[in-house]
């Protein structure tokens, strides 16, 4: 167990909605990282939160949005579904959010877009 | 732009025989070079990381891997593998500067498979 929860583990929803996905850090970490896996992709960086700040944008679609709330647990929102963004959503968290900082991912969100 | 290539979709060993998953890599700078694992249905696990000095960087659950600066590798290794070692193995690269940011970015992945 990594410290790092996730919520749900499980989102089934249709396409044109909105889902938010919900990350709690280890403890005494500031940073927040999340990351989309889905079979075509592989593992791409969405964005990064520290100490409730965006430090760093990745691949992330003008559709997505996320934050980081003053007690560090960060939400993920996804609207105007589409199938391809049926993934496995991964947040991440470390102490410093740079260098040699280790990330510790959560068990991931898997999202299915119908 | 950094990047990081795992030639192999996928590795066979078998139990008890020693298993190499390889990870080349491609920064402007010098490396923080990560391994993960990720086992069916779970997240990724940290095995192990190098920082600078020893190249033989020795992580969880007896793997090691080998940094190699002239031929920007970083190849996971194991002396004796386990059935219990099939997973999907990533390898993962953050630059190291100043304004670096935070995120990894990782190799495709490697499956790793271990027979009786």
């Amino acid at each position: 167990d990594s410290g790092v929860t996730q919520t749900p583990k499980h989102l089934i929803t249709a396409t044109g909605q909105r889902v938010t996905l919900r990350c709690s850090p280890r403890s005494g970490d500031l940073s927040v990282y999340w990351y989309q896996q889905s079979l075509d992709q592989g593992l791409q960086f969405l964005i990064q939160y520290y100490n409730g700040e965006e430090r760093a944008k990745g691949n992330i679609l003008e559709r997505f949005s996320a934050q980081q709330f003053p007690d560090l647990h960060s939400e993920l929102n996804l609207s105007s579904l589409e199938l391809g963004d049926s993934a496995l959503y991964f947040c991440a968290s470390s102490v410093v959010g740079r260098g040699a900082d280790t990330q510790y991912f959560g068990p991931g969100t898997r999202l299915t877009v119908l | 732009a950094q990047s990081v290539a795992q030639p192999e979709d996928q590795v066979n060993v078998a139990e008890g025989n020693p298993l190499t998953v390889k990870c080349t890599y491609s920064v402007s700078g010098n490396p923080y070079l990560f391994w993960y694992v990720q086992y069916p249905n779970r997240g990724l696990q940290f095995l192990l990381k190098y920082i600078t000095g020893d190249n033989l960087v020795k992580g969880s659950y007896g793997f090691e891997a080998e940094f190699n600066k002239s031929q920007t590798s970083f190849h996971l290794k194991k002396p004796s593998a386990l059935v219990s070692d099939s997973a999907l193995y990533f390898c993962a690269v953050r630059e190291n500067y100043g304004g670096s940011q935070g995120n990894l970015i990782f190799g495709k992945g490697t499956k790793l498979s271990v027979k009786p």
